[in-house]
C-alpha cells in the first residue's frame, strides 16, 4: 500500500509569484486535506476536496485554491506569494467511510523571500 | 469556533522518566480527539485516538483519556525512551462535513540518555 506522496519536497519562491504544490493520495482514499504550518506551530487547516470537490474551508484568502483530479490525488495553488505564506504544507488523505483518520504526507517546505 | 491548547514547550526529560503532555480543548460538539506525532523532516503520524467520553487511547506505551468534564486529553507515557524524542500535537475533529482537523500549537519533547 502506497502511502500518501508530496511533491516537491523543498521550493523557494519570490514574493509575488505563484506556485503549486501537489499530493497523492493513499491507495483506496477519495478525500484531501491541505493545512500550512507555520515553523512552531500547529497546522492550520486551508481546504479539503472530496470526490473532486471543495467540502470545507478554513479561513484563508480566495489567492489559496485547489483542485481534485479523478485519480484523487490534488494541487494546492497560492498566488501573489506573501512572505507569511513561509511555511510547511502538508497534505493529507482518508477515506470516505473514516474521514476522521488523516493520514499525512511529508510536506512540502515553502521559502518565500 | 473549537480550539485546542498545549502546554507551552519544549519538554526535556531522563530516559525512563514519565511523561505527560497536558492538552485541553473547546469545541461546540462531541469532537474525536487525537494525538499526532511530528519526527525532523517527517509528516505526521497518527500516534492514539479516542471517540467519546472516557474513551482511552493507546499505542506505544503512550495513553490518553477523553475527558469531557475537564476537557481534556492529556498524553502520558510511563517510561520514555531517547526514539521519543519528536514534536507532539493534540487535535480534535469536529462533526462537520470536512471533518477538519484543529491542532494545537505542538510540544517538543527531547528525552536525554
Amino acid at each position: 500500500e502506497t502511502g500518501v506522496t508530496q511533491s516537491p519536497t523543498h521550493l523557494i519562491k519570490t514574493r509575488g509569484q505563484q506556485v503549486t504544490l501537489r499530493c497523492s493520495s493513499q491507495s483506496g482514499h477519495n478525500t484531501v486535506s491541505w493545512y500550512q504550518q507555520a515553523l512552531g506551530q500547529g497546522p492550520q487547516f486551508i481546504f479539503q476536496y472530496y470526490r473532486e470537490e471543495e467540502n470545507g474551508r478554513g479561513n484563508f484568502p480566495p489567492r489559496f485554491s485547489g483542485l481534485q483530479f479523478p485519480n484523487y490525488s490534488s494541487e494546492l495553488n497560492v498566488n501573489a506569494l506573501e512572505l507569511d505564506d513561509s511555511a510547511l504544507y502538508l497534505c493529507a488523505s482518508s477515506s470516505g467511510q473514516d474521514q476522521y483518520e488523516q493520514y499525512f504526507g511529508p510536506g512540502t517546505r515553502l521559502t518565500v523571500t | 469556533g473549537d480550539s485546542v491548547t498545549q502546554m507551552e514547550g519544549p519538554v526535556t526529560l531522563s530516559e525512563e522518566a514519565f511523561l505527560t503532555i497536558n492538552c485541553t480543548y473547546t469545541a461546540t460538539g462531541y469532537p474525536s480527539l487525537f494525538w499526532y506525532v511530528q519526527y525532523p523532516g517527517e509528516g505526521l503520524q497518527l500516534l492514539l485516538k479516542a471517540t467519546k467520553a472516557d474513551d482511552k487511547g493507546s499505542n506505544k506505551g503512550f495513553e490518553a483519556t477523553y475527558r469531557k468534564e475537564t476537557t481534556s486529553f492529556h498524553l502520558e507515557k510511563g517510561s520514555v525512551q531517547v526514539s521519543d524524542s519528536a514534536v507532539y500535537l493534540c487535535a480534535l475533529s469536529d462533526w462537520g462535513s470536512a471533518r477538519q482537523l484543529t491542532f494545537g500549537s505542538g510540544t517538543q519533547l527531547t528525552v536525554l540518555p
